[in-house]
């Protein structure tokens, strides 16, 4: 029973070129999740998703960055002209169907990708 | 904007001592998460709780639900070495459903 499944693991890339960082979820799981972490920091919400719909991407800085969730494949996070401080480890996460009371659904973390911008 | 918030931020402990984190939310939650973080790792979801004043435990850890729905509490009785990562909670915000995590708090143990 295959968990979230992210990659790259790990992914250089150099100023001003663009990242992907793809994130399938756990079988069944229809709502994606998107987090941001800086070494011995907490987690930053960027988005939430569900299949070809965006819920909120409160979190998620309006230029460079953009997320997708489509009815094939896998999940995209988009980050377009990297600069230095993209650099973190970015870590999706996927859940059920919310039953009842909103976010009432347990996440489930892939590995996460290690972006280094050099 | 909604806010969940931990504390202490980073805590260290001899082994075989006890430790407790605190996490308090602006508003009332329909249930509070636990997760746990190793070094190096990705989080781990732990628990749930979902009623006023629920207790549970799984081992050495309880997990506390405040009255009011508000604060939740995770105390671990006699530490170990492996007990050593960063405990987060979590609660759901009030319009989407996304999960607002506190900032965590980490945890050494001394050996």
């Amino acid at each position: 029973n295959a968990g979230v499944m992210q990659n790259p693991r790990h992914l250089v890339r150099r100023r001003g070129q663009e990242a992907r960082l793809r994130c399938s979820p756990m079988k069944g799981h229809s709502h994606v999740y998107w987090y941001r972490q800086l070494p011995e920091e907490g987690l930053k919400f960027m988005v939430y998703l569900q299949k070809e719909n965006i819920i909120d991407e409160s979190g998620m800085p309006k230029e460079r960055f953009s997320a997708e969730f489509p009815k094939e494949g896998p999940s995209i996070l988009r980050i377009q002209q990297v600069v230095r401080g993209d650099s973190a480890a970015y870590f999706c996460a996927s859940s059920p169907r919310q039953l009842g009371a909103l976010g009432n659904q347990p996440q489930h973390f892939g590995d996460g990708t290690r972006l280094s911008i050099l | 904007g909604q806010q969940v918030m931990q504390i202490p931020q980073y805590q260290h402990v001899q082994e075989g001592e006890d430790f407790t984190t605190y996490c308090n939310s602006s508003t009332t939650l329909s249930n509070i998460q636990w997760y746990k973080q190793r070094p190096g790792g990705h989080p781990v979801f732990l628990i749930q709780l979902v009623k006023s004043g629920e207790v549970k435990k799984q081992k050495r850890l309880t997990f506390q639900f405040g009255e009011a729905k508000k604060n939740s509490s995770l105390h671990i009785t006699a530490t170990q070495t492996t007990d050593v990562g960063t405990y987060f909670c979590a609660g759901p915000s009030s319009n989407t459903g996304k999960l607002i995590f506190g900032q965590g708090t980490t945890l050494q143990v001394k050996p």
